[in-house]
């Protein structure tokens, strides 16, 4: 079964810039949840879609919004770039029912803002 | 608000000695517990968790954890490490009803010493 992935492994942006990025769960799972893990900061909740829909955000500004298609999978997109925006984003990955408290976690995108 | 708290940034421990991670959590009632691990530049894996029953719960690669409710402590441990098992480690809690954010510690990173 192959586990969560997510595109690009790392991307290099400038200030002001956007930047797009892409996770896909789990086949069968339902749940999305975005992460952010940056230098000092620690592993902090950004954004939860579950079918379709975001059901909860972290404390980030609108400027970082996603969504989720209909097969799931989900982009997080960040606007408007700043450096200290520099990170690894984390996605994650839980089913519907039955094992729904666990998330599993994909390899992250590491973003760089210059 | 739930928060968890690993007191040790660092731990060097020799290879083929014990180990024991600490990891401490604030919140009201009995949450889920995670422990997961982050290997250089790659994402989270679960180790393990604990949701109810057994207080010791049994994970990969030879990790077990112990929860204590009247510590607020659900420490991981293994009897003998491996110099494969340098990373960081992190535990997490999540709330056992209603929005499934994961609350992380700040982690700590495991060197093994030869």
């Amino acid at each position: 079964e192959a586990g969560v992935t997510q595109s690009p492994t790392h991307l290099i942006k400038t200030r002001g810039q956007q930047a797009t990025l892409r996770c896909s769960p789990i086949s069968g799972h339902t749940s999305v949840y975005w992460y952010q893990q940056a230098l000092g900061l620690g592993l902090q909740f950004l954004l939860w879609y579950d079918e379709g829909e975001e059901r909860n955000r972290g404390n980030f500004p609108p400027r970082f919004s996603g969504r989720q298609f209909p097969n799931y999978s989900s982009e997080l997109n960040v606007n408007a770039l700043e450096l200290e925006d520099s990170a690894l984003y984390l996605c994650a990955s839980s089913p519907a029912g039955r094992g729904k408290e666990t998330q599993y976690f994909g390899p992250g995108t590491r973003l760089l803002v210059l | 608000a739930q928060s968890v708290t690993q007191p040790d940034i660092h731990i060097t421990v020799s290879e083929g000695a014990s180990l024991e991670l600490r990891c401490n959590y604030s919140y009201g009632a009995t949450p889920y517990l995670f422990w997961y691990v982050q290997s250089p530049g790659q994402g989270l894996q679960l180790l393990l968790k604990y949701f109810s029953g057994d207080t010791l719960v049994q994970g990969i690669k030879g990790f077990e954890a112990e929860f204590k409710r009247s510590q607020s402590s659900f420490n991981l441990r293994k009897p003998s490490v491996h110099w494969s098992d340098a990373a960081e480690y992190f535990c997490a809690v999540r709330k056992n009803t209603g929005f499934q954010k994961l609350v992380f510690g700040t982690g700590t990173r495991l060197l093994v010493s030869p």
